[in-house]
């Protein structure tokens, strides 16, 4: 697609079930990023993917929180045993890292609104 | 960890006035970045900056990337009440693992009432 794809566009959970999200990036982007968001906050870091690279965890809040990526293509955000606090809309960004090593602008989907009731 | 505080954190605009915003941190960073949220929306990039001291316009917008590399400002010139909404700083150092990209906490732009 021409832009970053995140689904669903909203979730209803019940507090202590686990939850999948996905992101589609735009296509040939090899960095992918994951942000949480929530109400009338900024963005905070989750995850960084980038190529064959390890990824960045080092913003996952707690071990209920993972993610996967498929070569440089989908990325799963999975959360477990969901609680009332994990609310929130989580983002997902892609962008284009080329030769020179350079990673340029980031691109946003439209989110996943998560309730935990 | 590192972190990029933003300033101000709202702000209230009436049609015409010139706004200006901006982020600073302890850490040097090689890309600097603006985005702007509206509700319910993702953020969308408005100014990519790549080069300390370098400073770039997009229409009614001007950023700059600080010489020291460790700040950025952006300007909006005669505003309309389309620019309302979160604006965001970003930035991220490239190569190798460093390339997390983190986030201001934002600066919200309202309109005077």
């Amino acid at each position: 697609g021409a832009g970053v794809s995140q689904s669903p566009s909203n979730k209803v959970t019940e507090k202590g079930k686990d939850v999948e999200l996905r992101c589609d990036p735009i296509s040939g982007h090899t960095a992918l990023y994951w942000y949480r968001q929530r109400l009338g906050q900024g963005l905070e870091f989750l995850i960084y993917f980038q190529g064959n690279s390890a990824p960045d965890k080092s913003g996952l809040p707690s071990d209920r929180f993972s993610a996967e990526r498929t070569g440089e293509s989908v990325s799963t955000l999975t959360i477990q045993r969901t609680q009332q606090e994990d609310s929130a809309v989580y983002l997902c960004a892609s962008s284009l890292r080329d030769r020179g090593l350079l990673i340029t602008e980031a691109f946003f989907g439209q989110g996943t609104r998560l309730t935990v009731v | 960890g590192q972190q990029l505080n933003q300033s101000p954190q709202s702000m209230f605009i009436q049609e015409g006035e010139d706004v200006s915003m901006n982020c600073t941190s302890s850490s040097i960073f090689n890309t600097w970045l603006w985005y702007k949220q509206d509700p319910g929306e993702g953020p969308v990039l408005l100014i990519a900056l790549y080069k300390a001291g370098e400073l770039t316009s997009n229409g009614r917008l001007t950023a700059q990337f600080g010489i020291t590399r460790k700040d950025s400002f952006l300007n909006i010139s005669a505003s309309i009440p389309s620019d309302v909404g979160i604006y965001f700083c970003a930035a991220t150092n490239y190569g190798g693992s460093q390339g997390n990209l983190i986030f201001g906490k934002g600066t919200k732009l309202s309109v005077k009432p």
